[in-house]
C-alpha cells in the first residue's frame, strides 16, 4: 500500500542554519504531496503542497519539490528561526488508492536554538 | 471563525469506562476524520465520513465507533476504554471534491486511560 517515510528526529539547529527534512514515498499513480506543521499544543496545519511532478510548493520560506523520479518531497528552508520549532509531517493523498485519505509520515521534531 | 472544535480537550478514564469525543466544524465540509497521534507513530486514521449519515473504517478502527448524524458533527466513541487507547485524538475536515488535499484540524483531545 501507499506509504510515507521521513527522516527521524529530533533535529536540533541553531538559528539561521539551513534545514533539510527528507521525505520519500511509495504510491501507485500520481499522488499529491504535502507538508503539515504542528506547533506545540496545537493541531496540524498545512504548510505547503504540490499536486504534480516537478511542482514546487512554498510557504513561509519553506520549499519542497515533487520529484517523481526519486519519489521524494524534501522540505528545505535556507535560514531557520526559533519560531520554526515544531513537528513536521510529510503526507500524501492518492485518489487512485487508499480511498483518497491522507497518509502521514511519522513526523520530524525540529528544535531551533537561539 | 471557529473552524474545527473538539471537546473535551482533556479526559482521564478508568479501564472499561465509556466516553464520547465530539468534533464540530462550521465550514460546511463534507468530509470528516478522526486520527490518533502516538509518539513515534505519526497520525493514524481511525474512522472517517464522506457525508452526513455515512462512516467508514480507517487504519486502526478497532475499539472505536463513530456517528455522523449531522453534517457539522462527527462523534468518536469508546465503549470500553483500554490503556492502549491512551493517545491524543485529532479531528479534521475537508470539502468534498477538493483535490488539493488540505485538511483542517482541531486542536486535539488528550485521553488517558488508567
Amino acid at each position: 500500500g501507499d506509504s510515507v517515510t521521513q527522516m527521524e528526529g529530533p533535529v536540533t539547529l541553531s538559528e539561521e542554519a539551513f534545514l533539510t527534512i527528507n521525505c520519500t514515498y511509495t504510491a501507485t499513480g500520481y499522488p499529491s504531496l504535502f507538508w503539515y506543521v504542528q506547533y506545540p499544543g496545537e493541531g496540524l496545519q498545512l504548510l505547503l503542497k504540490a499536486t504534480k511532478a516537478d511542482d514546487k510548493g512554498s510557504n513561509k520560506g519553506f520549499e519542497a519539490t515533487y520529484r517523481k523520479e526519486t519519489t521524494s518531497f524534501h522540505l528545505e528552508k535556507g535560514s531557520v528561526q526559533v519560531s520554526d520549532s515544531a513537528v513536521y509531517f510529510c503526507a500524501l493523498r492518492n485518489y487512485g488508492g487508499s480511498q483518497g485519505n491522507l497518509i502521514f509520515g511519522k513526523g520530524t521534531k525540529l528544535s531551533v536554538k537561539p | 471563525n471557529a473552524g474545527v472544535t473538539q471537546t473535551p480537550k482533556f479526559r482521564v478514564l478508568k479501564t472499561g469506562q465509556s466516553m464520547t469525543l465530539l468534533c464540530a466544524q462550521d465550514m460546511n465540509h463534507e468530509y470528516m476524520y478522526w486520527y490518533r497521534q502516538d509518539p513515534g507513530m505519526g497520525l493514524r486514521l481511525i474512522h472517517y465520513s464522506v457525508g452526513e449519515g455515512t462512516t467508514a473504517k480507517g487504519e486502526v478502527p478497532d475499539g472505536y465507533n463513530v456517528s455522523r448524524l449531522k453534517k457539522q458533527n462527527f462523534l468518536l466513541g469508546l465503549e470500553s476504554a483500554a490503556p492502549s487507547q491512551t493517545s491524543v485524538y485529532f479531528c479534521a475536515s475537508s470539502p468534498m471534491g477538493q483535490n488539493t488535499g488540505e485538511l483542517f484540524f482541531g486542536e486535539g483531545s488528550r485521553l488517558t486511560v488508567l
